[in-house]
């Protein structure tokens, strides 16, 4: 089945650049989203990219896609304490239902240290 | 002010009880959903809803039943035989078009004591 890895969790400093992998196995997805979730809340939606893209800039953030390897990538620059939070990558595609579905990996704990 | 709404917070109640979560939305999105998150692990899809009257299984339906009866509103009910239902739930909706980008609620936190 469709399956999304992540790595558990990344340590930077304050003003750093973060950059959250991503690697995923259905080369059928179409959009690929990132979300950010901070304690005991919902999900936010962070910024998306099209499969027939490589790159996406949405001020801090640049999402890289390597359609070929199946890695997603999100970097932030210029890191803030208020960016510490749970980041997922979720690709959606139509696997095997009449739905976009979301596939959701385990989550990276991105800490940021001041 | 426009968003999804999910309540209660937080939700404790005794082994064997049904329980209904509340979801709306008034975003005018056609599709809404249902997750589930343990501790440490991504969500996983309980039941969807692409219309109204309408609705699907997703990957852990077991246990749980839902209905979509208007369109703003998707209540899931955790029966008494879903094993183990300690876990937060988030619900999300969608517009039904070419990115279906799914947009979430703040999540209920449910313990069965």
């Amino acid at each position: 089945g469709e399956d999304v890895e992540q790595s558990l969790f990344l340590s930077v400093r304050e003003g750093d650049s973060s950059v959250i992998n991503c690697t995923y196995t259905d080369s059928s997805s179409t959009y690929l989203y990132w979300y950010k979730q901070e304690p005991g809340a919902g999900l936010q939606l962070l910024t998306y990219i099209f499969s027939n893209m490589d790159m996406k800039q949405d001020q801090r953030l640049t999402v890289l896609l390597n359609k070929k390897d199946k890695h997603l990538s999100l970097r932030i620059a210029d890191t803030q304490t208020g960016d510490s939070a749970i980041y997922f990558c979720a690709p959606q595609g139509d696997y095997g239902g009449a739905t976009n579905k979301l596939i959701f990996g385990t989550g990276t704990l991105l800490a940021v240290q001041p | 002010d426009g968003g999804i709404t999910q309540s209660p917070k937080y939700l404790f109640r005794k082994e064997g009880q049904n329980v209904t979560l509340s979801c709306e939305q008034n975003l005018n999105h056609d599709a809404m959903y249902w997750y589930r998150q343990d501790p440490g692990q991504g969500l996983r899809l309980i039941y969807y809803s692409q219309i109204v009257n309408d609705f699907q299984k997703g990957d852990i339906a077991e246990g749980y039943s839902v209905s979509r009866e208007k369109k703003e509103s998707f209540p899931l009910t955790v029966t008494s035989a879903q094993k183990n239902p300690t876990a937060f739930y988030l619900c999300a909706s969608s517009i039904r078009g070419s990115t279906d980008t799914q947009y979430f609620g703040p999540g209920t936190r449910l313990t069965v004591l």
